[in-house]
Formats: C-alpha cells, structure tokens, sequence
C-alpha cells in the first residue's frame, strides 16, 4: 500500500538550532514529491517540488532533498517565524496525491 | 496576482442543516480540488474537477456531498443534513496542467465548519 510518513511528530528547536525533518515514502512510481507549509488555521501553502533522486531546492532557511526512499526538509538557523506544521505529500504512478499527517515545527526565542 | 478564495471562512451550523462553500479558483487553473482536513492530519482528498468535469470522486464520500464546477470557474461544495463528524476545515485547490509544474496544487485559506 502507498504510504507517506512524516518523523518526528513535533519538533521544538531553539531560534538558530538547525535541524531537519523526515518524509519517508512507500508508492508505485513516484511523480513527484511536494512540501508545505501550514500555519494554524490556515490551508498549506506552496514551498517546493522534487521529481527525481539527488534533486534539491532551497528557499530561505530551508532545503528539500529528495532519495529514493525519502525526503529531508532541512532548516538552518531558523527563526521563530518558521514555526508551522510542515507537510508532505507525493504523487504516485496514478498521480494520486498521498498525505503525510505532516510535522509541528515550533521554534522558541 | 489572486491565489485561491474560499468563502465563508467560517461556518456553525446546527445538525440537519445544508451548507454551501463557494471556491475561486487561481484564474486559467484548470483544476479545482477540494480536501478535508481534521485537526493533526494530513488532508483527505474529496473530489477533482478538470474545467467543468467532475473526473474523481473519493469512495469515501457520502452521498450527502455534491460539488459542482459550472463552466469551468468556481466551484461549490454543497453538504446535506450536517452530522458532527462532518466538522472539518474543507480546503480547495486548483493547478494548471499546461505548465510546467502542472503537477503542482495551490491552496485557498480553507472554510472552517463546524457542527453543533
């Protein structure tokens, strides 16, 4: 079955602590692998896209990479304002998208 | 540049009662998609519409949602006699697939409902 999972659950860094969080997934051809961002009350809104193992993109403090098996969003020296639910979502061969349950990032002055 | 408009961004309502959700979405996007989404989750694929034509539609949707596209622009989501489990964020969507990042969706702000 085509699965997506989001580790860890949450995740409280202090202003500056660079970490990274994991999407690990299991589908059938992947076409595409998508991270968002979602504040509280709010629908996700659009960071990056990766098609193929090795890719990579960058965007402010953060960095997507992308292998075979998984995906790693990597925040460095983050700011309280990069405190969000950061989720993840992948086409497969149908390009049916599949959702992780995403990670609370919550970064403390 | 408009991203995706949802509106009302919220709604109580009693058990029974319909409601409607009304989405805009990004202009010459060509899909529109609507979500759901409960608290801790990911969010939960509804149905699909390329321009006027419904093409998808989840198993697990009851019979008590309908959504529509008429010519292709907005799209409502229409649900009939609220339950309390119907209580989520419903999130709508939409992407263009003449480009490059075809694959790529955009969201609205969502629509809070909440049944009492």
């Amino acid at each position: 079955e085509d699965q997506v999972t989001q580790s860890p659950e949450a995740l409280r860094l202090q202003e500056g602590e660079s970490s990274s969080l994991n999407c690990s997934y299991t589908v059938s051809g992947l076409r595409g692998l998508f991270w968002y961002r979602q504040d509280p009350g709010k629908g996700p809104e659009f960071l990056f896209t990766l098609y193929s193992a090795g890719e990579e993109k960058e965007k402010e403090r953060l960095k997507a990479t992308l292998t075979k098996k998984e995906s790693f969003l990597h925040i460095t020296a983050p700011k309280p304002e990069d405190s969000a639910t950061y989720l993840c979502a992948v086409y497969d061969s149908n390009y049916q998208l599949i959702w992780g349950a995403g990670t609370k990032l919550i970064i403390k002055p | 540049d408009t991203g995706v408009s949802q509106n009302p961004r919220h709604k109580i309502t009693k058990r029974g009662q319909n409601v409607t959700f009304r989405c805009d979405p990004i202009s010459e996007h060509n899909r529109l998609y609507w979500y759901r989404q409960t608290l801790g989750q990911g969010p939960e694929f509804l149905t699909y519409f390329q321009n006027e034509a419904q093409l998808e539609k989840s198993r697990l949707l009851s019979d008590r949602f309908s959504a529509e596209r008429p010519k292709g622009s907005f799209s409502t989501l229409e649900i009939q006699r609220t339950e309390q489990g119907d209580s989520a964020m419903y999130l709508c969507a939409s992407s263009f697939t003449g480009s490059p990042s075809g694959n790529t969706i955009y969201f609205g702000e969502g629509s809070w409902l909440t049944v009492v």
